[in-house]
């Protein structure tokens, strides 16, 4: 149980152009999501958090007008990567909040690796 | 701030023995820590939760210890496996809609 899926798992994209990456929680409902940037050798670092219904909370320092997050459904949130320079290659990750007794844990999707050209 | 310390470099230990990961942390009092497992370009796995009122948690070869006087959580691995060389993450709640702070991560090299 508590799987998350994250697709596309690996991306090239002409600078300018926009990427979205869909984060599916596939046998639990998730009311949050979190989307996470990584960078090679470095910690995850969060950049929004995802509420199902309503607007997404941004870290400090993330645009959320370059990152715009949806989560229109329980089981769906999706990050789209706006006018993407090289700037913004990196590994992103989603993760899902379990329910139940697993309400502190967070389930992750396998990433999505951005390279942007 | 807050901040989360784990040793960035890589513990390279021999088969069968105990590996030991620390995680430190300064200026914040969380309701629980996590450790987390990551794989190269994979997402973290989750693997074990300890709360502030527990001391010790095990889950099978694993076994983590929190104290909140020190500020430090301690992640051991018995009988260690090839298996399990990878990252291993510490990661804190904020106290704020169940997110998560992690840290640098551990690279754990198992040699046969």
């Amino acid at each position: 149980g508590a799987v998350v899926s994250q697709h596309p798992s690996w991306v090239i994209c002409k600078s300018g152009t926009s990427v979205k990456i869909e984060c599916r929680s596939l046998d639990f409902q998730a009311t949050t999501m979190f989307w996470y940037r990584q960078f090679p050798k470095q910690s995850l670092m969060l950049m929004a958090t995802s509420n199902e219904g309503s607007k997404a909370t941004y870290e400090q320092g993330v645009e959320k007008d370059k990152f715009l997050i949806n989560h229109a459904s329980l089981t769906l949130s999706t990050l789209t990567v706006t006018s993407a320079h090289p700037e913004d290659s990196s590994f992103y990750i989603c993760s899902a909040l379990g329910g139940g007794s697993a309400k502190n844990i967070q389930y992750f999707g396998a990433g999505t690796r951005l390279s942007v050209l | 701030s807050q901040k989360i310390e784990q040793n960035s470099e890589a513990l390279n230990i021999q088969e069968g023995k105990t590996a030991t990961l620390t995680c430190n942390y300064t200026n914040y009092s969380p309701a629980y820590l996590q450790w987390y497992r990551q794989d190269p370009g994979r997402g973290p796995v989750f693997l074990l939760l300890i709360r502030e009122n527990e001391k010790e948690k095990r889950k099978e070869r694993l076994k983590v210890t929190f104290d909140t006087t020190l500020k430090q959580s301690l992640f051991h691995i018995t009988a260690s496996q090839p298996a399990d060389s990878a990252t291993y993450l510490c990661a804190l709640d904020l106290g704020a809609g169940n997110m998560l702070t992690f840290g640098g991560g551990t690279r754990l090299m198992v040699k046969p």
